[in-house]
């Protein structure tokens, strides 16, 4: 079956350090991979996504790509801000009914 | 203008009742789910529907049963609630179900306790 591991948090960072977030996943065929984030109190957002292998999916200074010979996907931002602290899901869908395999989350908070 | 709406925001309520939440969406979407995020933060999918047809059902306690009425509602409603019902239940629609990398666009959620 479709799995997503991802790094266990929380990740604490202090304001324009370099951001990692590693996942890794497992999957039949060839799947697409998302990043969703969860603001507190508020709902997922798509943050960015990729549907092929060596693709990179990037939004607001984020940057992830599909690394299908290490079946990874890891997020990436050059500098945080307080604003990004949040929770970030690592997901995967196949071809079929696109219901998403989400990672456990990884909580990022970022000190002024 | 919200693109998917769920009510309500808060749900508290005793063992052993039976409650709904409701879930809409302006997209013009074909393809609506129901998820579940423990206290841990896990989500994960417990229904999926199509043009208003069950798709996906990821072994759940009967006591829930969806009811799509047209393509742009799908209401989740929960006999005989237990006390590991508690949890955030997230509502979610997107375009196409068939291509897998579709975009899946999240309601607020609603925060359900039981007590």
């Amino acid at each position: 079956g479709n799995s997503v591991t991802q790094m266990e948090g929380p990740v604490t960072l202090s304001e324009e350090a370099f951001l990692t977030i590693n996942c890794t996943y497992t999957a039949t065929g060839y799947p697409s991979l998302f990043w969703y984030v969860q603001y507190p109190g508020e709902g997922l957002q798509l943050l960015l996504k990729a549907t092929k292998a060596d693709d990179k999916g990037s939004n607001k200074g984020f940057e992830a790509t599909y690394r299908k010979e290490t079946t990874s996907f890891h997020l990436e931002k050059g500098s945080v801000q307080v604003s990004d602290s949040a929770v970030y899901f690592c997901a995967l869908s196949n071809s079929g009914y696109s219901t998403l395999t989400f990672g456990k989350g990884t909580m990022l908070l970022v000190s002024p | 203008d919200t693109a998917v709406s769920q009510t309500p925001k808060y749900l508290v309520t005793q063992m052993g009742n039976d409650k709904s939440i409701k879930c809409e969406q302006n997209l013009g979407h074909d393809t609506m789910y129901w998820y579940k995020q423990d206290s841990k933060k896990f989500l994960k999918i417990m229904f999926s529907y199509n043009n208003k047809e069950l798709i996906i059902n990821e072994t759940v306690p009967n006591r829930f049963s969806p009811k799509s009425p047209d393509k742009a509602h799908l209401n989740l409603h929960i006999n005989s609630l237990e006390l590991g019902d508690s949890a955030v239940y997230f509502c979610a629609s997107s375009q196409d179900p068939g291509t897998g990398g579709d975009t899946q666009y999240f309601g607020p959620g609603t925060r359900l306790t039981v007590l």
